[in-house]
């Protein structure tokens, strides 16, 4: 079966912090996603990457950054934390055209 | 941002009643059409990955279609489970981006 992690399940931040969530899988998928998922508007891809050191932006990438440095680990970076960045965020990996497989999310609280 | 719009938001229907939802979506720029079922407290499982026009795909009570030409896909259910009560999310790949829609919530009563 596909394991997706993700390093936390919730987390509490503040304003300004800096902020890393990891996501590691561990069927050596070539695609790995970000997603946030907010009340009423479903989930927004936020990054992917379908290589090593390769990254894509998706529809909201704006205040946050990755990095793929290892094929299993694809991770997310909020340089600096704002409150409208509290939301649940899903990792995902993917073979090509297959089914993406998703991580239990983290619930982040920015305060 | 593309739209991919899945109708109707909720639904609630009697155990055994079989039921079907709509993901519509751009015709242009097709790559693939997932489905995924989500359950609360769950992470999203997929259903069907589809990627040709006129694919119909089944598991066990849950069967898809797809229309690429027209942009729309249809979920069914058949002799709905109160196991069956989650959110069912579709999403376009455009074969660089993927766009998911809202889903619809689907509610099995006893």
């Amino acid at each position: 079966d596909v394991k997706v992690t993700q390093s936390s399940r919730y987390l509490v931040k503040r304003t300004g912090e800096k902020v890393f969530l990891e996501c590691v899988q561990d069927m050596d998928h070539e695609n790995m996603f970000w997603y946030r998922q907010d009340p009423g508007l479903g989930l927004r891809l936020i990054y992917f990457s379908y290589d090593v050191k390769m990254k894509e932006k998706g529809d909201i990438p704006e205040g946050y950054s990755v990095s793929r440095e290892k094929k299993e680990r694809f991770s997310l970076i909020l340089e600096s934390a704002s409150t409208n960045q509290t939301s649940m965020y899903l990792c995902a990996s993917s073979l090509d055209r297959g089914p993406q497989y998703f991580g239990p999310g983290t619930r982040l609280t920015v305060t | 941002i593309l739209n991919v719009e899945q109708s109707p938001q909720s639904l609630h229907v009697q155990e055994g009643d079989s039921t079907n939802f709509t993901c519509s979506f751009p015709s242009s720029n097709f790559y693939a059409l997932h489905w995924y079922r989500w359950e609360t407290a769950k992470s999203p499982e997929a259903l069907f990955v589809m990627t040709l026009n006129g694919d119909e795909k089944k598991k066990g009570r849950i069967s898809a279609t797809l229309n690429t030409k027209e942009g729309y896909s249809y979920l069914y259910i058949k002799g709905s489970q109160p196991e069956d009560s989650a959110t069912y999310l579709c999403a376009f790949h455009t074969g660089n981006q993927f766009y998911f829609g809202t889903g619809t919530s689907l509610t099995v009563i006893p």
